[in-house]
């Protein structure tokens, strides 16, 4: 019973380097989300899916892409990294308003 | 665009005193959730409230959503060391999947 399931947990990245953020969940679940956590900011929407083949942008999407890959996947692609984009990660999935359900994060640095 | 304010930022109390959290709206609301993040985790539901006027209670919180759906609070009635953590509201605008949250309220207890 996983939930939902983010890797990596951590990573550090140098300015200019890409990476993907995998998120997964097996709850069946049509929307899926990705924010960001700074301190004092609060959870801020990147990009949500409200199903599979569907993608919209959120508060603050610059600087990122995403794909839903199935209805089980959604990740997120930071292009060329920039230190502005040292954060929390979250990853999280709904069903039609119900609740949410995250991930355990991913802690990113860029240096 | 939908704009929710979370009221306070911070909130010290000594241990046994109540502690109420705010998330008031410009718009009306289709519904509200709550929930928690404890200090290193990832946020946790707690509950939605969806009608007007609404009030529900799990053991010391008391969720209360406004009359207009504009207003919501979680209030906790003597307070724990394991209350400690951040509180946020959570919203998505009439047939919106965008999920929302307001900036949190974190908490901190002083045994």
């Amino acid at each position: 019973n996983a939930g939902v399931t983010q890797t990596p947990k951590f990573q550090v990245l140098k300015t200019g380097q890409s990476m993907t953020l995998q998120c997964a969940q097996d709850m069946n679940h049509n929307s899926m989300y990705w924010y960001r956590q700074d301190p004092g900011m609060g959870l801020r929407l990147i990009y949500y899916s409200a199903s599979e083949g569907t993608t919209d942008k959120g508060e603050v999407p610059n600087g990122y892409n995403v794909s839903r890959l199935n209805k089980r996947e959604f990740s997120l692609r930071l292009e060329s990294a920039a230190p502005s984009q040292t954060s929390v990660y979250f990853c999280a999935s709904m069903a039609t308003n119900t609740e949410a359900f995250f991930g355990q994060g991913t802690r990113l640095t860029v240096v | 665009g939908q704009q929710v304010m979370q009221i306070p930022q911070y909130q010290h109390v000594q241990e046994g005193e109540d502690f109420t959290t705010y998330c008031n709206s410009s718009t009306t609301l289709s519904n509200i959730q709550w929930y928690k993040q404890r200090p290193g985790g990832h946020p946790v539901f707690l509950i939605q409230l969806v009608k007007s006027g609404e009030v529900k209670k799990q053991k010391r919180l008391t969720f209360q959503f406004g009359e207009a759906k504009k207003n919501s609070s979680l209030h906790i009635t003597a307070t724990q060391t394991t209350d400690v953590g951040t509180y946020f509201c959570g919203y998505s605008g009439a047939g919106s999947y965008q999920l929302t949250f307001g900036k949190g309220t974190k908490l901190s207890v002083i045994p």
